[in-house]
């Protein structure tokens, strides 16, 4: 079955610029999303086709894509961005979606 | 602004079928061109799609759950439907319905258990 990687977690400290990387193969093909989830929440869209941003969505949060790696970049993290980010994709036909293992962003 | 509501039992036994209703606001499920998902999270996991319909009632599910999954539309009602069957303690999950990416619902947890 199709996979999408991402790292468990990932720490910076306020201020700093927090990457997040999402791998699989059918990424060069398929358009990736990104989302936040807080505790008890759910998820939230912050980017859409590899690196657009929704409205009402800081313009901290970018993405990027190169090849089968897609990344989430968040500049100037504030202590609000701490959460979980998972990414989503499609397999090579489009027709089954699939999530990344999601990745915990801790803001030191 | 469109909203999604989940609704259904919170607790399922083991081997029966689990049955969830999301209904639409502020929209017609049946208007534009829209994918209707459900996409589950047991605690402390991540995210599994579980499949999705469209707005002319076709279907896809994850292979993983397919021959267990039936998504369909009720547009009388403004809702769409989740069927799980053959439950197991695996399925126990926080169970949220979607407008294609962009419209969440606010989730809603099942239990299978005896």
């Amino acid at each position: 079955s199709y996979e999408l990687t991402q790292p468990p977690s990932v720490s910076v400290s306020p201020g700093q610029t927090a990457r997040i990387t999402c791998s699989g193969d059918a990424l060069s093909k398929q358009y990736a999303y990104w989302y936040q989830q807080k505790p008890g929440q759910a998820p939230v869209l912050v980017i859409y086709k590899d690196s657009e941003r929704p409205s009402g969505i800081p313009e901290r949060f970018s993405g990027s894509s190169s090849g089968t790696t897609v990344t989430l970049t968040v500049s100037g993290v504030q202590a609000e961005d701490e959460a979980d980010y998972y990414c989503q994709s499609a397999d090579s036909s489009g027709t089954f979606w699939v999530f990344g293992g999601g990745t915990k962003l801790t803001v030191l | 602004q469109v909203q999604l509501q989940e609704s259904g039992p919170g607790l399922v036994k083991p081997s029966q079928t689990l049955s969830l209703t999301c209904t639409v606001s502020g929209g017609s499920i049946s208007s534009g061109s829209y994918y209707w998902s459900w996409i589950r999270q047991p605690a402390g996991k991540g995210l599994e799609w579980i499949g999705r319909v469209y707005t002319s009632g076709s279907t896809n599910y994850n292979p993983s759950l397919k021959s267990r999954v039936t998504i369909s539309l009720d547009t009388s009602r403004n809702q769409f439907s989740l069927k799980l069957s053959s439950v197991t303690a695996a399925d126990t999950a926080v169970y949220y319905c979607a407008r294609e990416r962009d419209y969440w619902g606010q989730g809603t947890l099942v239990t299978v258990s005896s």
